[in-house]
């Protein structure tokens, strides 16, 4: 039972346009949502994080939207740059639970 | 500097053979992860630890052993049971004090079965 999904496990975007990686959740008991970045052979490093009492949270060139009636999220990346080409993953975690339930992940790949 | 160590970077074994991949943090955190990653797949967790002596298993712990004998270290062991070990494994620690803000990765173990 996949609990955070990534739908789309690619996208193709012109360098300098606006990403957008979707996920979606199914468990309403989670209330903090994470996004990590990921390069090939290395571990994945957080990007940006939000709480559900949040619909919104910004950093730099990177904003996460949280929809909590939909039970989605998305990961803005504006404007978008070459170093962005990686793997995104979304997370979640619920009051209670030691563990993060991690989503397929999206190859995102910027066109120079 | 704090942060999480995994070694070696790349490791080969071969058939029928066991392997032991080393996983140390010193960011006193309390629960630490495997989990390991294919190609074209998500992060599917092995075996995780929340306290010194204690574990549990993952989705997929099938072939695999782990022992957390101290606070820092969480060594994951790839026995001759586990059927497809060739995999990209990752280690990760996190606080937890009832909800999870967060894991930290350490860089990777690949390990090719020959």
């Amino acid at each position: 039972d996949q609990q955070v999904k990534q739908n789309s496990p690619s996208l193709s975007v012109q360098e300098g346009r606006i990403s957008i990686l979707n996920c979606d959740y199914t468990n309403s008991m989670f209330d903090y949502f994470l996004w990590y970045k990921k390069y090939p052979a290395e571990g994945p490093t957080f990007l940006i994080s939000i709480s559900s009492i949040k619909d919104k949270n910004e950093d730099g060139r990177f904003t996460v939207f949280l929809n909590k009636s939909a039970k989605h999220l998305s990961l803005h990346i504006v404007p978008s740059q070459p170093g962005d080409s990686a793997v995104y993953f979304c997370a979640a975690s619920a009051q209670g639970n030691e563990k993060l339930t991690f989503g397929t992940g999206t190859r995102l790949t910027i066109i120079p | 500097d704090g942060g999480i160590t995994q070694s070696p970077k790349y490791l080969f074994r071969k058939e029928g053979q066991n392997v032991t991949l080393s996983c140390e943090q010193n960011l006193n955190h309390d629960a630490m992860y495997w989990y390991r990653q294919d190609p074209g797949q998500g992060l599917r967790l092995i075996y995780y630890s929340q306290i010194v002596n204690d574990f549990q298993k993952g989705d997929i712990a099938e072939g695999y052993s782990v022992s957390r004998e101290k606070k820092e270290s969480f060594p994951l062991t790839v026995t001759s049971a586990q059927k497809n070990p060739t995999a990209f494994y990752l280690c990760a620690s996190s606080f937890f004090s009832g909800i999870n803000y967060g894991y930290t990765f350490g860089s990777g173990t690949r390990l090719t079965v020959v």
